[in-house]
């Protein structure tokens, strides 16, 4: 089956750094990209849908200053939490499609802001 | 708007035992279904999807799924849980075949000896 990674599994920063999350689909070219949030026992919310060379679509509530999302490739979709905050520590899934039919998931990021 | 309930938040069952896990969707039109599953700190594997035809949908696993239209309900069954098979499992609408996916809040599954 399809292969997506993400890079870093885990990343710990201080309050107000930057961290980029990198999602990469291995052995498929993606059309779309998705990157979700995911509280702890919670369901995965979707943050915003990326198409490659065009600017990311952000659902409500999410602010697309402080999640920037590039999809500079059909291969790689990059997240990154600008100036982070305690409250931005969660764990920040991507997900890769060919076509219509399936999601590819990532392993996820485990994001962890001091 | 779609909506995903999975009434369950937590089932445990005896290894070897038969599994149900209930998913209940709200959709104006057909929807496409899915059931994903997740390990500890992974992302997710899909189990199955339906889309259309034969209602009874066989996945990986041994897992299968009925789409039950009258009852809005695409719940997923195993005859016989492993030990393997304790995580955390997601049913997902989406309105337009995977885009935009729509995740309930998942069924933890726990499996004893």
């Amino acid at each position: 089956g399809a292969v997506v990674s993400q890079h870093p599994s885990r990343v710990i920063c201080k309050s107000g750094t930057s961290v980029k999350i990198e999602c990469r689909s291995l052995d498929f070219q993606a059309t779309t990209m998705f990157w979700y949030r995911q509280f702890p026992k919670q369901s995965l919310m979707l943050m915003a849908t990326s198409n490659e060379g065009s600017k990311a679509t952000y659902e409500q509530g999410v602010e697309k200053d402080k999640f920037l999302i590039n999809h500079a490739s059909l291969t790689l979709s990059t997240l990154t939490v600008t100036s982070a905050h305690p409250e931005d520590s969660s764990f920040y899934i991507c997900s890769a499609m060919e076509s219509y039919n399936e999601q590819f998931f990532g392993p996820g990021t485990r994001l962890t802001v001091l | 708007a779609q909506s995903v309930t999975q009434p369950d938040i937590h089932i445990t069952v005896s290894e070897g035992a038969s599994l149900e896990l209930r998913c209940n969707y709200s959709y104006g039109a057909t929807p496409y279904l899915f059931w994903y599953v997740q390990s500890p700190g992974q992302g997710l594997q899909l189990l199955l999807k339906y889309f259309s035809g034969d209602t009874l949908v066989q996945g990986i696993k041994g897992f299968e799924a009925e789409f039950k239209r009258s009852q809005s309900s695409f719940n997923l069954r195993k005859p016989s849980v492993h030990w393997s098979d304790a995580a955390e499992y997601f049913c997902a609408v989406g309105a337009t075949g995977a885009n935009n996916l729509f995740f309930g809040t998942g069924t933890r599954l726990t499996v004893i000896p």
